[in-house]
C-alpha cells in the first residue's frame, strides 16, 4: 500500500515550457487535491476533485489545468510555465470517515518545481 | 471556515510533553478542529481531529475547551523526530456544485515546534 505517489520528484522548466505532474493513490479514495507551497508559507489549494468525473477550482487555479483520469489518478498540467509557479506541489486524497462527518487527508511526498 | 491563531514558534525538551495551543474563537457548531504536521518539506501528515470531545490516538491528544473557542494539541513525550511545523485547521464539510461532499483544507502559517535534546 503505497498511499499517494507523485512523479516527478524534481523538475526544472524554462519559462513557457509545459509539463504534467502525475499523482496516484491506492486507497480507493473519492476525493483528490492539488496544493502548492511557496517557501515559508502554508499550502494553498489549486484544484480539487470531489469525486471521479468532477473537478473544481481552488484558491489559486490560474495557470493550471487538471484531469481526473480515473478514481486513482489526478494530474496537474502547467501549459506555459512561469517563474511565479516555482513551488513545491503536493497531491492529496481523502475519504469521508464512516464514523464522522469529517475527512482525513493523505499527502504525497511533493514535486519540487523550478521555473527559470 | 473559521480562522485560527497559533504561536509562530515553540520549543520543547525531548521527553517532555509538548502543548501546542490554537485559538479559533469564530468556530461554528459544525466545524471540526484538525491538526496536521509537516516535517521538513515532506507532505503534511494527519495527526488528529475532533468536534467537541477530547480525543486521543497513538500520536497525540486533542483537548478542546467547552466553548470550543480554543484547543491544545498534546504530544505526550516529544522526540527529536517531532520537530515540525504544526497546523491547526478548523473546517466543516464542503460541497461542490454537484452536491458531492469533500474535505479541502485551508492551511495557515502553523507553529514551528523545535524539540531539543
Amino acid at each position: 500500500n503505497a498511499g499517494v505517489t507523485q512523479t516527478p520528484k524534481f523538475q526544472v522548466l524554462k519559462t513557457g515550457q509545459s509539463m504534467t505532474l502525475q499523482c496516484a493513490q491506492d486507497m480507493n479514495h473519492n476525493s483528490m487535491y492539488w496544493y502548492r507551497q511557496d517557501p515559508g508559507m502554508g499550502l494553498r489549494l489549486i484544484y480539487y476533485s470531489a469525486s471521479e468525473g468532477t473537478t473544481d477550482k481552488g484558491e489559486v487555479p490560474n495557470g493550471y489545468n487538471v484531469s481526473r483520469l480515473n478514481k486513482r489518478e489526478f494530474s496537474l498540467r502547467l501549459e506555459s510555465a512561469a517563474p511565479s509557479q516555482t513551488s513545491v506541489y503536493f497531491c492529496a486524497s481523502s475519504e469521508r470517515l464512516a464514523r464522522s462527518l469529517s475527512y482525513e487527508q493523505y499527502f504525497g511526498p511533493g514535486t519540487r518545481l523550478t521555473v527559470t | 471556515d473559521a480562522k485560527t491563531t497559533q504561536p509562530t514558534s515553540m520549543d520543547c525538551a525531548e521527553g517532555r510533553a509538548a502543548n501546542l495551543p490554537c485559538n479559533h474563537s469564530t468556530i461554528s457548531g459544525n466545524e471540526y478542529v484538525y491538526w496536521y504536521r509537516q516535517i521538513h518539506s515532506q507532505g503534511p501528515q494527519y495527526i488528529i481531529h475532533g468536534l467537541k470531545n477530547n480525543e486521543t490516538n497513538e500520536m497525540a491528544s486533542l483537548i478542546i475547551t467547552e466553548d470550543r473557542k480554543s484547543s491544545t494539541l498534546i504530544l505526550p513525550h516529544a522526540t527529536l523526530r517531532d520537530t515540525a511545523v504544526y497546523y491547526c485547521i478548523v473546517r466543516s464539510l464542503d460541497y461542490n456544485a454537484g452536491g458531492t461532499s469533500y474535505g479541502k483544507l485551508t492551511f495557515g502559517q502553523g507553529t514551528i515546534l523545535t524539540v531539543h535534546p
